[in-house]
């Protein structure tokens, strides 16, 4: 089946740096991804819907600015956390759609600002 | 805002035994999905259930919507140690995008 994969699995930064998060679909292209935050139990939140070759769409409250989605081609998308802060240290998780109703999320990127 | 709600929060089991989860969500929708997350992990898709489907099987999962309660039920038979994860519902109102609920833990004891 199809293989999403993340990287960097783990990250430890300092306050005010910036992270980023690669997430690539290895079995197939898609034209829409979507990113995920996950705080510690408790679910997924949409924070941004990527769209290959056009500016990301962002869910309500979710910093545009902070939050740099970049869909470089069908396979790759990427998260950049600007100036990230201790309240950004969370699980991220990304998606890829296959069809319309389903999709293949990535293993999740754990990010602890310090 | 979340959609779907699940219940309970924490479900305790032993080995043997059958697992069932509730969820229940606020709008109309397309499909309804199940999700497994291991700890610190991504998700994994169980099974989708559509929203003219009444009941699904898949292997030892069972799920169940109801449109007229707008709730869905998870049961896992025959339950595992294996089996221990988070179990998410998530809902489609007819666009790729899914809103998650907000979890069940399930702890299988050898």
């Amino acid at each position: 089946g199809a293989v999403v994969s993340q990287h960097p699995s783990r990250v430890i930064c300092k306050s005010g740096t910036s992270v980023k998060i690669e997430c690539r679909s290895l079995d197939f292209q898609a034209t829409t991804m979507f990113w995920y935050r996950q705080f510690p139990k408790q679910s997924l939140m949409l924070m941004a819907t990527s769209n290959e070759g056009s500016k990301a769409t962002y869910e309500q409250g979710v910093e545009k600015d902070k939050f740099l989605i970049n869909h470089a081609s069908l396979t790759l998308s990427t998260l950049t956390v600007t100036s990230a802060h201790p309240e950004d240290s969370s699980f991220y998780i990304c998606s890829f759609p296959p069809e319309l109703y389903e999709q293949y999320f990535g293993p999740g990127t754990r990010l602890t600002v310090t | 805002s979340q959609q779907g709600e699940e219940d309970p929060q924490a479900l305790s089991i032993q080995e043997g035994e059958n697992a069932t989860m509730n969820c229940s969500y606020k709008t109309s929708i397309n499909n309804l999905q199940w999700y497994r997350q291991n700890s610190g992990r991504g998700l994994v898709h169980l099974i989708l259930i559509r929203s003219n489907e009444r009941e699904k099987h898949s292997g030892r999962l069972r799920v169940t919507l109801d449109t007229s309660k707008k709730s869905s039920s998870l049961l896992i038979t025959a339950s595992r140690a294996a089996d221990t994860a988070s179990y998410f519902c998530a809902t489609s109102s007819g666009y790729s995008t899914l809103t998650f609920g907000k979890g069940t833990m399930l702890l299988v004891s050898p």
